[in-house]
């Protein structure tokens, strides 16, 4: 069964550094998502991304995010100036098809990132 | 704007038992998804179930029932015959554009 994958399952980092977190979506897929949560709580989303651009991104998603997708494969979250509180486990997922709410996400099973 | 409210925190129940967890939705939009995901011990989002919000017919899969009400904006997920691994935190979650998720439930299931 097709899966996305993320890169690297965890990472530590020192406060103010610059991370950044990568994801290989299902290849027929047109849609990619990054979702945080934080620990013991909920799922939240941070942006979605269709043809090279930023679709909708949430309050959570600041200057201090980027997204990319550099080679057509890879969807990649950068996280500038790390702090403390984007400690927090990352999920990248992805979805086919062009009805924006109906179609199923599939997630990858995330990047853990500890601030310190 | 879209909100999912999750209200119980943590259930516990013991094997065997049925339970059921509540799920209230919030949207002005008349197209919309419901959806429950299912997070288990080792992290993973595991999708369980779609919803379109113009179909209200209850669904049943295994243990698993569905009970989507319009009327209450309300979209409860039951497991009957609980088991010990059905420990997990239960996600539902909305979407119109993006999906939304609710806080999440915590069930322990005990043996």
């Amino acid at each position: 069964e097709p899966e996305v994958t993320q890169t690297p399952s965890h990472q530590v980092t020192q406060m103010g550094q610059e991370v950044i977190l990568r994801c290989v979506p299902i290849s027929n897929h047109l849609y990619f998502y990054w979702y945080r949560q934080i620990l013991g709580q909920k799922v939240e989303f941070l942006v979605s991304f269709y043809n090279n651009e930023i679709s909708e991104k949430s309050e959570i998603f600041d200057d201090q995010f980027s997204v990319e997708r550099p080679d057509g494969s890879n969807f990649t979250l950068k996280i500038r100036s790390t702090k403390l509180e984007d400690s927090a486990m990352y999920f990248c997922a992805s979805r086919a098809g062009r009805s924006s709410g109906a179609n199923v996400l599939t997630f990858g099973a995330g990047s853990r990132l500890t601030v310190l | 704007a879209q909100k999912v409210t999750q209200a119980q925190t943590e259930i516990s129940v013991v094997e065997k038992e049925d339970v059921t967890l509540d799920c209230v939705y919030e949207t002005r939009d008349t197209t919309y998804y419901l959806f429950w995901y299912k997070q288990p011990p080792s992290g993973e989002l595991v999708f369980l179930i779609r919803r379109n919000s113009f179909d209200e017919q209850n669904e049943i899969s295994g243990r698993y029932s569905w009970n989507f009400q319009k009327s209450t904006s309300s979209f409860n997920f039951t497991i009957t015959a609980s088991q010990v691994v059905d420990s997990a935190v239960y996600f539902c979650a909305l979407s119109v554009t993006a999906l939304i998720f609710g806080k999440g439930t915590t069930l322990s299931v005990s043996s």
